[in-house]
């Protein structure tokens, strides 16, 4: 069973306006979450992470939202550009290194 | 070099073959792990070696075999694989203490 879901597939935004992608997760003993990005042909790389005890992280123009309540994290990336185009996948974790990942959102933003 | 290299990159193997897939880290890391990512799939976690020790084997089949040498290097031996194996397999490090994982570019398997 999907523990980490990410349930849109993919987004299509215009360059300079907000892309928000979205990430649900089951298990409410998860503590750590990361947002990774992925081009085509390389692996993912880390972006952002928010442990529980917080309910935002900024960093630059990449903010990520947790919603413990709602078991429920966003990221935020604004304004976008056409480089952000890739993959984003969310991780989670119960403070240890095994991770459950979503599927991943493949962002396009339109120039 | 620098950061989490893979090689081959792309590999097609018949299902009577054997073949290991590499992995080194530059980083310093002492944790290793190897991933599967089959299309339209989340990346499932198979192997995680901590200090070269395994830790983790995520209930994967037998025909993958992992080994950790030293914690630079990682391999993942393959045999006797099914079409359903095919996927791209992504090796990733960490630091002790730290939950950010730096993955390498991966290696695309093709089992015909």
């Amino acid at each position: 069973d999907q523990q980490v879901k990410q349930n849109s597939p993919s987004l299509s935004v215009q360059e300079g306006r907000i892309s928000i992608l979205n990430c649900d997760y089951t298990n409410s003993m998860f503590d750590y979450f990361l947002w990774y990005k992925k081009y085509p042909a390389e692996g993912p790389t880390f972006l952002i992470s928010i442990s529980s005890i917080k309910d935002k992280n900024e960093d630059g123009r990449f903010t990520v939202f947790l919603n413990k309540s709602a078991k429920h994290l966003s990221l935020h990336i604004v304004p976008s550009q056409p480089g952000d185009s890739a993959v984003y996948f969310c991780a989670a974790s119960v403070r240890n290194n095994k991770f459950y990942f979503g599927s991943g959102t493949k962002l396009n933003v339109k120039p | 070099e620098t950061g989490v290299t893979q090689t081959p990159r792309h590999l097609v193997m018949g299902m009577t073959n054997k073949k290991s897939l590499k992995c080194e880290q530059h980083l310093g890391h002492n944790a290793m792990y190897w991933y599967k990512q089959s299309a339209k799939k989340p990346l499932e976690l198979m192997f995680v070696y901590n200090f070269k020790e395994q830790t983790e084997n995520n209930s994967v089949p037998s025909r993958f075999s992992p080994e950790c040498p030293n914690s630079s290097h990682l391999f993942l031996h393959l045999h006797t694989l099914q079409p359903e194996d095919s996927a791209l397999y992504l090796c990733a490090s960490s630091q002790e203490n730290s939950l950010e994982q730096y993955f390498g570019p991966g290696t695309r398997l093709t089992v015909t």
